[in-house]
């Protein structure tokens, strides 16, 4: 099935470091997520975005809803060791309950 | 439960056997979703349901995928004649109807993982 294009597809860096990760798409979606998920663990939801331009914090996350609609960004600023997992996007085309498409995911690893 | 309950946690098996994967979805959730994880990769789609009845099955791979949610809250995903490429974590999602202060979002299960020898 389809897959969002996310970058990078990994990152290493050190505590207190902040990180930039994207996704693409080459359709249009109305909501944007992103997700982190843990090993073992189902995806959680970090950040949902539902209108184009948008800029929602949570935390020392940060995301943006990309003004063509067909991309996304999430900034997390002075990581810390819990931050490390793997990182999904998640587009929706209609609001509402309705499948989501995901990214192909960005790993987070922090070195010590 | 509090959350999203999948059972079994892990499942081996061997080509050509049939399985059952069961979700319990969060009390009072209308949507449940069934999605694949290969290693490495992001969640597929497979099937949607609202209520009973399936309201997208555009994502099961063939007709050897199979999901029913007969009373409208806790879903079964049957695999006939499984394959090894069948082997990947199966993760149940479920979510409220959107409005009275909620955004219909997914809440997911932690998955059950399929080996199919």
């Amino acid at each position: 099935g389809q897959q969002l294009n996310q970058s990078p597809q990994s990152m290493f860096i050190q505590e207190g470091e902040d990180v930039s990760m994207n996704c693409t798409s080459s359709s249009i979606f109305n909501t944007w997520l992103w997700y982190k998920q843990d090993p073992g663990e189902g995806p959680v939801l970090l950040i949902a975005l539902y209108k184009a331009g948008e800029l929602t914090s949570n935390g020392r996350l940060t995301a943006q809803f990309g003004i063509t609609r067909k991309d996304s960004f999430l900034n997390i600023s002075a990581s810390i060791p819990s931050d490390v997992g793997i990182y999904f996007c998640a587009g929706r085309t209609n609001f509402g309950n309705e499948k989501l498409t995901f990214g192909t995911g960005t790993r987070l690893t922090i070195i010590p | 439960g509090a959350g999203v309950s999948q059972t079994p946690s892990n499942k081996v098996t061997e080509k050509g056997k049939y399985v059952e994967l069961r979700c319990d979805p969060i009390s009072g959730h209308t949507a449940l979703y069934w999605y694949r994880q290969s290693l490495g990769q992001g969640p597929e789609f497979l099937i949607y349901f609202q209520g009973t009845g399936a309201a997208d099955d555009s994502g099961l791979p063939n007709d050897r995928f199979f999901a029913v949610r007969p009373e409208g809250s806790v879903s079964t995903l049957k695999i006939q004649r499984t394959e090894r490429g069948d082997s990947a974590v199966y993760l149940c999602a479920s979510s409220s109807r959107p409005g009275q202060g909620n955004t219909g979002e997914l809440f997911f299960g932690e998955g059950s993982r399929l080996t199919v020898l």
